[in-house]
């Protein structure tokens, strides 16, 4: 069964940073590629960021660019999002998700982890 | 920028009604087009990917169509579970659009 499991929310100030994991178990995540979904208090969904299996391409809305980083670690089963400069505008529950195949870029998702609540506020 | 626009934003239903919602992209997209819905509180749950590929467990009365840039998706008969908010996703470029959302509801 695949899981993906999300942590790392919680409350930070403005300009403040937070570093989000994704534990996954139930397929090979090195061979998939993963994505940073988030969805703002009552608001709809947000790409935020992907990366393509072994880290090799990461890709970024114009939203977060410069200020947060996609990683993972194929040996932990982890996807990282790493957010510096966080702004109010940021507060989000923050999803990662996986594709079907090695790349974002034409690849659909399939499989969703059930969220970290990140708030931005002073 | 690159928009996805669905409509209607929010739409009333009886069980047992077909409904129909569409997703129009600003520009072609080839069939790169997949549909997510998301009940009340909880992570979204993947419907539909390459315009009308069915994820595995999904029941048949969903059903996608369209290409380019205008898609169609498809309840055939509504049952109680499918109450809930729908997006559509392009994933044919690095910037991976969502639409804004159609919350059916019941009438």
């Amino acid at each position: 069964e695949v899981q993906l499991l999300e942590s790392g929310g919680g409350l930070v100030q403005p300009g403040g940073s937070l570093r989000l994991s994704c534990a996954v178990s139930g397929f090979t995540f090195r061979n998939y590629a993963m994505s940073w979904v988030r969805q703002a208090p009552g608001k709809g969904l947000e790409w935020v960021s992907g990366i393509s299996d072994r880290g090799g391409d990461t890709y970024y809305a114009d939203s977060v660019k410069g200020r947060f980083t996609i990683s993972r670690d194929d040996s932990k089963n982890t996807l990282f999002l790493q957010m510096n400069g966080l702004r109010v505008e940021d507060t989000a529950v923050y999803y990662c998700a996986k594709r079907t195949g090695i790349t974002i870029l034409g690849v659909p998702i399939d499989y969703w982890g059930q969220g970290t609540l990140v708030t931005v506020s002073s | 920028d690159f928009q996805m626009t669905q409509s209607p934003s929010s739409l009333s239903a009886s069980v047992g009604d077909r409904v129909t919602i569409t997703c129009r992209a600003s520009q072609g997209i080839s069939n790169y087009l997949a549909w997510f819905q998301q009940a009340p509180g909880k992570a979204p749950k993947s419907l539909i990917y390459a315009t009308s590929s069915l994820q595995r467990g999904v029941p048949s009365r969903f059903s996608g169509s369209g290409s380019g840039t205008d898609f169609t998706l498809t309840i055939s008969s509504l049952q109680p579970e499918d109450f809930a908010t729908y997006y559509c996703q392009q994933y044919n470029s690095d910037f991976q659009t969502f639409g804004q959302g159609t919350k059916l509801e019941i009438k």
